[in-house]
């Protein structure tokens, strides 16, 4: 049983372009919610989707923004990039009020 | 004002020795309480996932939720070197639509072989 994966694992950008992570959700989930970890620290939520629709987020400014798909696939896509984005991206995905599994994140070092 | 707590460590305890990882929280609304175990540049991976007070026990491992204090715990008995990760608690609230997980800034444990 697949859990959620999430690609690409590694990404170097420079700052002022944009980036675009992608997510597919356990099988079974039909909720996924991105979390952005800084080095030392716990997962800060970005926002999360359901039903295709943004139903949630978190203290990010709108350069972060998501996408969901009819197969609950999801993208984070964050524009004009600052070398503060540099961290450690997660998706988690869950279906109603049950655990979240998280994919092993992409890495994402701004230059 | 955080609104969960946890004491970052860095944690060192001999192989065998009985971990106590503890979190406190503010928020009354927070109904449901997770552990995840994260590995080094890996994702997190969840433990015990408990909603009422009490004990929750699996295996090595025991969740401990006191809702009267916001305090949550988590035990690890028998503690094994591949025990050696960052240890985060999570919370969530029962609310539809407002269910983000809010964490801990996590516990770095250390055993000893």
């Amino acid at each position: 049983d697949a859990g959620v994966t999430q690609s690409p694992t590694h990404l170097i950008k420079t700052r002022g372009q944009q980036v675009t992570l992608r997510c597919s959700p356990k099988s079974g989930h039909d909720t996924v919610s991105w979390y952005q970890q800084a080095l030392g620290q716990g997962p800060q939520f970005i926002f999360q989707y359901y039903e295709e629709e943004e139903r949630q987020r978190g203290n990010f400014p709108d350069r972060f923004s998501g996408h969901q798909f009819p197969n609950y696939s999801s993208e984070l896509n964050v524009n004009a990039l600052l070398l503060g984005d540099s961290a450690l991206y997660l998706c988690a995905s869950t279906v109603g009020l049950g655990g979240y599994t998280f994919g092993s994140g992409t890495r994402l070092t701004v230059v | 004002q955080k609104e969960v707590e946890q004491d970052p460590g860095p944690l060192s305890v001999p192989e065998g020795a009985i971990v106590s990882l503890n979190c406190t929280y503010s928020n009354s609304a927070f109904q449901y309480f997770m552990w995840y175990r994260q590995y080094s540049r890996k994702g997190p991976e969840l433990l015990m996932y408990t909603y009422s007070s009490g004990n929750k026990e699996d295996g090595r491992f025991t969740a401990q939720v006191d809702k009267s204090s916001k305090y949550i715990s988590l035990f690890i008995r028998d503690s094994q070197p591949s025990d050696s990760a960052t240890y985060l608690c999570a919370m969530r609230t029962s609310n539809f639509g407002n269910e983000k997980l809010t964490f801990g800034t996590g516990t770095r444990l250390t055993i000893i072989p």
